[in-house]
Parts: C-alpha cells; sequence; structure tokens
C-alpha cells in the first residue's frame, strides 16, 4: 500500500468548476510538496507546506495542510484548460530525511 | 526553471548492456537526486547526493550506481540493464536539501526502454 495516498486518482471537470485533490498519509507530513506534471514532461514546483495548518496560493491555486499534519488538499478555484495535468504530492515521512516520498498522482481533465 | 538537463531524453538499449543517464545542472545546488517513475508507484528514490563524491541509496537502489565528480553533473549508471529498468527517470536538484525544508525542482526526465 501507498505511504502517501491521493484522491482521487482521476477527476474530470467542467472548465470553471472548483476542485480538490486530497494527499493523506497515515504518518505526520514534515515537509509536503504539490507539483504539477503535464505528460512526457517534468515536474513543475507548485507549493512547499510545513507547519500544521499553513495555507498558500499561488494563482487560481490554494494548498493547505491540517493541523494534525498528515493531511493536505489542493483546491483550484474557477478551473481552466491550462490546469490539466497530473498533480502529485510529495512529503517527507520520516523527518529530516532526503528520501521523499511521493503519491501515485492525480489525473486532472478539464472539459469545455 | 531551475537549470536542469539529462541526456539523453529517449534512449532504447537491449537487456545486458551498460547505459549512463547524466544529469547536469547550472544553479550550483548542493543535492542532487535521481527518481524514476513508473505507473502505479510514482516517483521513487534511486540514489542520491549531497556534495562532491558524497553519495546515499534511495529507496530503489540495486541494480544502479551513480557518481558525482563535479558539483554540476550527477550519473546514473545501470551496469547491466533489464527489462524491469524501463521506466522514466528524472533528476532533481535543491539548494540544501529536503531535510533542510528546501524544494527539490526537476528536470524534463529521460525515459528509458529496454528490450
Amino acid at each position: 500500500s501507498q505511504e502517501l495516498e491521493q484522491s482521487p486518482q482521476s477527476l474530470i471537470v467542467q472548465e470553471g468548476k472548483n476542485l480538490t485533490i486530497n494527499c493523506t498519509s497515515s504518518k505526520t507530513l514534515y515537509g509536503l510538496y504539490w507539483y504539477k506534471q503535464k505528460y512526457g514532461e517534468g515536474l513543475i514546483f507548485l507549493m512547499m507546506l510545513q507547519k500544521g495548518g499553513e495555507e498558500k496560493s499561488h494563482e487560481k491555486i490554494t494548498a493547505k495542510l491540517d493541523e494534525k499534519k498528515q493531511q493536505s488538499s489542493l483546491h483550484i478555484t474557477a478551473s481552466q484548460p491550462s490546469h490539466a495535468g497530473i498533480y502529485l504530492c510529495g512529503a517527507d515521512i520520516n523527518f529530516g530525511n532526503e528520501k521523499l516520498t511521493f503519491g501515485t498522482g492525480t489525473r486532472l481533465t478539464i472539459i469545455p | 526553471d531551475a537549470g536542469i538537463t539529462q541526456s539523453p531524453r529517449h534512449k532504447v538499449t537491449e537487456t545486458g548492456t551498460p547505459v549512463t543517464l547524466r544529469c547536469h545542472q547550472t544553479e550550483n545546488h548542493r543535492y542532487m537526486y535521481w527518481y524514476r517513475q513508473d505507473p502505479g508507484h510514482g516517483l521513487r528514490l534511486i540514489h542520491y547526493s549531497y556534495g562532491v563524491k558524497d553519495t546515499d541509496k534511495g529507496e530503489v537502489s540495486d541494480g544502479y550506481s551513480v557518481s558525482r565528480s563535479k558539483t554540476e553533473d550527477f550519473l546514473l549508471t545501470l551496469e547491466s540493464a533489464t527489462s524491469s529498468q524501463t521506466s522514466v527517470y528524472f533528476c532533481a536538484i535543491s539548494p540544501r536539501g529536503a531535510a533542510n525544508g528546501d524544494t527539490q525542482y526537476f528536470g524534463p526526465g529521460t525515459r528509458l526502454t529496454v528490450l
């Protein structure tokens, strides 16, 4: 089983709608990273969260880390075609470790 | 975007042959990483380097070796490629490493097929 679970695995959303992607762990998330990947390309860094309750936003994307630091959510407001891709969360679940653990990704499709 | 390049971008090779993938950075970051990405497994760390000649194993290091003789270059070698090593390989760099709360920035990837 994955130590970092992402849900849903795939998501089809109509353009203009809001959506949320979750990243959940049974262990404490000491550093949580969100990336976006387009097919056949590398990972683009979106945001990093470290403190319980922390929230960061960039353009129409907001990421939160819950108080217990075991779940993070990525929320997109008023989705656009440019938001389509695979969203990956990665985390340090062993404290102070270079060996990050990644989820398997959420594939987001935006339809007109 | 961080200055990271990977070469080659695509490679097809035969079982049993040696393969070397190169990661080159222009950011002078101390940490460099090699990951593989496979369906159903996500990204998994193979090896990482925390300085010139300083490396450590990751989650899936068997069958792989690495070398870092210069700050800017991190090489991943498959001594004798197997079909199970068919994957997309990503290099990443970080100024001071994840343990210090620094972000990892990824390269464009190398698609390797072992026949």
